[in-house]
């Protein structure tokens, strides 16, 4: 079974702007990680938010996460066009008997 | 070194075909996953080994085999592959299995014809 779904599943935006992804997941975690996938390329790690966790921070990027609505958000300050590539929510919950599970992804596009 | 290599980044093979996907890395981490992600889809798990012991089958068909010769390599093992089995499959390690993040190799383009 999915866990983390994405919204939106694509976000097209200038460089400069500020990009917004969600993810929402049906249930209780460990914790919730973002990765970053350029086109046919590996996933990188972005960053890692513990489920007693609210808010992340790591250079342009702020993670937010309320496990009350299932749901966290990526945002991304300040995009450049070497931002565009896929980014997945990746939940596990492992005390729950679920297994790591990425969610569809936002494919995101930066224009110059 | 906080890289995860994958051999070869391409492979092309029939049906009645037996080939193998190389994953290595020197990280000292303990975990080690593979992946099969088509286009457009996010990557989704097959198996994982913890301790070089496999840990997670997510009911995989025989005809893929994973190896786990020592905890640097992982090994999947393929034969009588079908069509619908070309993707992309990408390796991935971490620390331990559970809550740490996963360092993931460039993946391995996989055509079956």
């Amino acid at each position: 079974s999915q866990q983390g779904e994405e919204d939106p599943q694509a976000l097209s935006i200038q460089e400069g702007e500020n990009a917004t992804m969600n993810c929402s997941y049906k249930t209780s975690i460990n914790n919730l990680q973002w990765y970053r996938q350029n086109s046919g390329r590996g996933l990188v790690h972005l960053i890692l938010i513990r489920s007693n966790e609210r808010e992340k921070h790591s250079g342009r990027l702020r993670v937010t996460l309320d496990t009350s609505k299932k749901s966290s958000s990526l945002l991304i300050t300040a995009s450049r066009a070497a931002d565009t590539a896929s980014y997945f929510c990746a939940t596990d919950a492992y005390n729950y008997g679920q297994n790591f599970v990425f969610g569809p992804g936002t494919r995101l596009s930066v224009l110059p | 070194d906080t890289e995860v290599t994958q051999t070869p980044k391409h492979l092309v093979m029939g049906m009645t075909n037996k080939k193998s996907l190389k994953c290595e890395q020197h990280m000292g981490h303990r975990a080690m996953y593979w992946y099969k992600q088509k286009a457009k889809k996010p990557p989704e798990l097959m198996f994982v080994y913890s301790y070089e012991k496999l840990s997670i089958n997510e009911s995989v068909p025989s005809r893929f085999s994973p190896e786990c010769p020592n905890s640097s390599l992982l090994n999947l093992h393929l034969h009588a592959l079908q069509p619908e089995d070309s993707a992309l499959y990408l390796c991935a390690s971490s620390s331990r299995e559970g809550s740490y993040e996963q360092y993931f190799g460039p993946g391995t383009r996989l055509t079956v014809t």
